[in-house]
């Protein structure tokens, strides 16, 4: 079975612009979650999608959005960078539903830094 | 808002000893999932406990969860230069809150 699956693997982007980092996550999964990773502040949720729905959102601004499609894959955007947004995202994958494991499954990650 | 405190934040030991990471949670946990990052690499899902006072071992691994599931540990006998890496648990559903992980080096 194929992992998860991150794109790009690195970016670099300039304070202002917006960025869209996909994730394509394991066959037959439906819950796709994404982290920023920082030395400073660890792994921090960002929010959960399944079945095309956000089902769960962390304490992170307005400036960063997702979606799902019916395909499971997911995309998460972030508008008007800042420098603070640098960090690893993560998505990872689970079947994420009521009474199974939600084990989760990491891709590589998306090195994002911000000029 | 819940929070997942892990202890300690380094650990350095030499090859053979054992480790242990701690990880309390300030609210009732409905379950624990313990991941191992390699450094460079990305977090890998080890267990997961659900039940109260559960204990489940993976050969050297040893990982507890609290009575009153509000804490959890891992436990590693006898590390080996394999086990390098940073430690994390995380608590929740759907929303998964992770501790700040603890990073182990082994000197052989």
């Amino acid at each position: 079975k194929a992992g998860v699956t991150q794109t790009p693997r690195y970016l670099i982007k300039t304070r202002g612009q917006q960025v869209t980092l996909s994730c394509s996550p394991i066959s037959g999964h439906r819950s796709v979650s994404w982290y920023q990773q920082t030395p400073g502040q660890g792994l921090q949720f960002l929010f959960e999608y399944f079945s095309e729905t956000q089902r769960n959102k962390g304490n992170f601004p307005g400036r960063f959005s997702g979606r799902q499609f019916s395909n499971s894959r997911s995309e998460m955007n972030v508008s008007t960078l800042e420098l603070g947004d640098s960090a690893l995202y993560l998505c990872a994958s689970s079947l994420g539903t009521s009474g199974g494991s939600y084990e989760q499954y990491f891709g590589p990650g998306t090195r994002l830094t911000v000029t | 808002g819940q929070q997942v405190m892990q202890i300690p934040q380094y650990q350095h030991v030499q090859e053979g000893e054992d480790f242990t990471t701690y990880c309390n949670s300030s609210t009732t946990l409905s379950n624990i999932q313990w991941y191992k990052q390699r450094p460079g690499g990305h977090p890998v899902f080890l267990i997961q406990l659900v039940k109260s006072g559960e204990v489940k071992k993976q050969k050297r691994l040893t990982f507890q969860f609290g009575e009153a599931k509000k804490n959890s540990s891992l436990h590693i006998t006898a590390t080996q230069t394999t086990d390098v890496g940073t430690y994390f648990c995380a608590g929740g559903l759907g929303k998964f809150y992770f501790g700040s992980g603890t990073k182990l080096n082994v000197k052989p």
